[in-house]
């Protein structure tokens, strides 16, 4: 799986959009980009993924650059209970059994009031 | 969305008595679920991967026969750390692998805080 590289602390004021860009200039064809978030002493939570195109849903939208080598999570209003650790993974999606994912440091969000 | 189940969500045993650890799909079947571990202020690892009917599969450094893992159903698999010790102690999370038609996600359960005294 292709290596992300992320910042390792965000702020962002709630009712702001908060914008967590990730690297991953070693991304294959073939791999996606999926975002997860983790709540303090929760498991990871699911939030988008996508493979080439822009995807948007309910949680947030994520916008991938034309080469693939960078995308940004866009959390349109931050709230406070978006504070979490957001990981940015790149990985094979259609894979027979599914792999496991292999976590990074992530970026660590804060959400001020 | 999907729904995985993890039993219990916290527990505190002694030094040397086995712990089982309940990972559930709830509302889906999972050919594929994972293990992880996660220490304090660090990322998950992955532990193992399992697959229904057959033998789990370790990463290296993990004993197979301290964390034994049972995958005997599509909805159930089962993490016991056998002869636990404080150094153990940890949050273990388990995911399950749902394919969407386009490609595969992956969704966790709550996790499980051990403590070992």
């Amino acid at each position: 799986d292709a290596k992300t590289t992320q910042p390792t602390s965000m702020d962002c004021a709630e009712g702001r959009a908060a914008n967590l860009p990730c690297n991953h200039s070693t991304i294959s064809g073939n791999e996606y980009v999926y975002w997860y978030r983790q709540i303090h002493s929760q498991g990871p939570q699911y939030i988008i993924h996508g493979l080439k195109n822009n995807e948007t849903n309910e949680m947030a939208s994520l916008i991938i650059t034309e080469d693939r080598k960078s995308s940004t999570l866009i959390l349109p209003h931050a709230t406070l209970r978006d504070t979490a650790v957001y990981y940015c993974i790149v990985r094979v999606g259609n894979s027979n059994s599914g792999y496991a994912l292999n976590f990074g440091k992530g970026t660590s969000l804060l959400v001020t009031p | 969305g999907a729904v995985v189940s993890q039993h219990p969500s916290w527990v505190i045993c002694k030094s040397g008595t086995s712990v089982k650890i309940e990972c559930r799909s709830l509302d889906f079947q999972a050919t594929t679920m994972f293990w992880y571990r996660q220490f304090p202020k660090q990322s998950l690892m992955l532990m193992a991967t399992s697959n229904e009917g057959s033998k789990a599969t370790y990463e290296q450094g993990v004993e197979k026969d301290k964390f034994l893992i049972n995958h005997a159903s599509l909805t159930l698999s089962t993490l016991t750390v056998t002869s636990a010790h404080p150094e153990d102690s940890s949050f273990y999370i388990c995911s399950a692998t749902i394919h969407t038609g386009s490609s595969y996600e992956q969704y966790f359960g709550p996790g499980t805080r051990l403590t070992v005294t």
